[in-house]
């Protein structure tokens, strides 16, 4: 059973556009909610995360929104970049015991 | 510092054999994940542990999986009777345990089965 379901599959963004990636959950115990940055041959990265008693936290270019109420999460890329390329991963944790990981999102950033 | 360092970085099997993953976390990181990433796919919970507890296994696909870990340290995944399924990118990751400590995954053990 998918924990955690991570769309689109694949996005092509314009250097200095925004980069949306969208994941949704059942689990309303989840209280935990990281991205993950991989490039290729590398271990995934933590990029961003945000607790669920917040709508929304910032770190330069990178904003995670938070929906509590549509168990819903989404990573908004600002002013995109070709060094963003690369697969993004979000992930929802149970008190940091277990991690489930999205399907991953494979960001181009055409320059 | 150091990072999680994974060994091998590659290894290709023949149908059958066994095959060991290691993996060697940061010092002082009691928390211990196994993920399985197919080509193309996302992650694969496989294995946790957390100091001195038991481990979690409820993502072991099955019986021909198993995995070890000597105290805080070094963990191995075996796998036995290998099959071509098995082929896909393990990657081990250590965190401090409690809430908002990040996960740090190796670079991964790329197994292919032929």
């Amino acid at each position: 059973q998918q924990q955690v379901k991570q769309s689109p599959q694949s996005l092509i963004v314009q250097k200095g556009g925004i980069s949306i990636i969208n994941c949704a959950y059942e689990n309303t115990a989840f209280d935990y909610f990281p991205w993950y940055q991989q490039f290729p041959g590398k271990g995934p990265a933590l990029l961003i995360a945000i607790r669920p008693d917040v709508s929304e936290k910032k770190e330069g270019r990178f904003t995670i929104s938070f929906n509590k109420s549509a168990k819903q999460f989404s990573l908004h890329i600002m002013d995109s970049q070709p060094g963003d390329s690369a697969t993004y991963f979000c992930a929802v944790s149970l008190t940091l015991n277990k991690f489930y990981f999205g399907s991953g999102t494979k960001l181009n950033v055409k320059p | 510092g150091a990072g999680v360092s994974q060994s091998p970085s590659n290894k290709v099997t023949e149908k059958g054999k066994d095959v060991e993953l290691r993996c060697d976390p940061i010092s002082g990181h009691t928390a211990l994940y196994w993920y399985r990433q197919r080509l193309g796919q996302g992650l694969e919970f496989l294995i946790y542990f957390q100091g001195n507890s038991a481990p979690d296994k409820s993502g072991l696909p099955s019986d021909r999986f198993s995995a070890e870990r000597t105290g805080e340290s070094v963990s191995t995944l075996t796998i036995q009777r290998t099959q071509q399924e098995d082929s896909a990118v393990y990657l081990c990751a250590s965190s401090f345990p409690g809430y908002g400590s990040p996960l740090h995954f190796g670079n991964g053990t790329r197994l292919t089965v032929t």
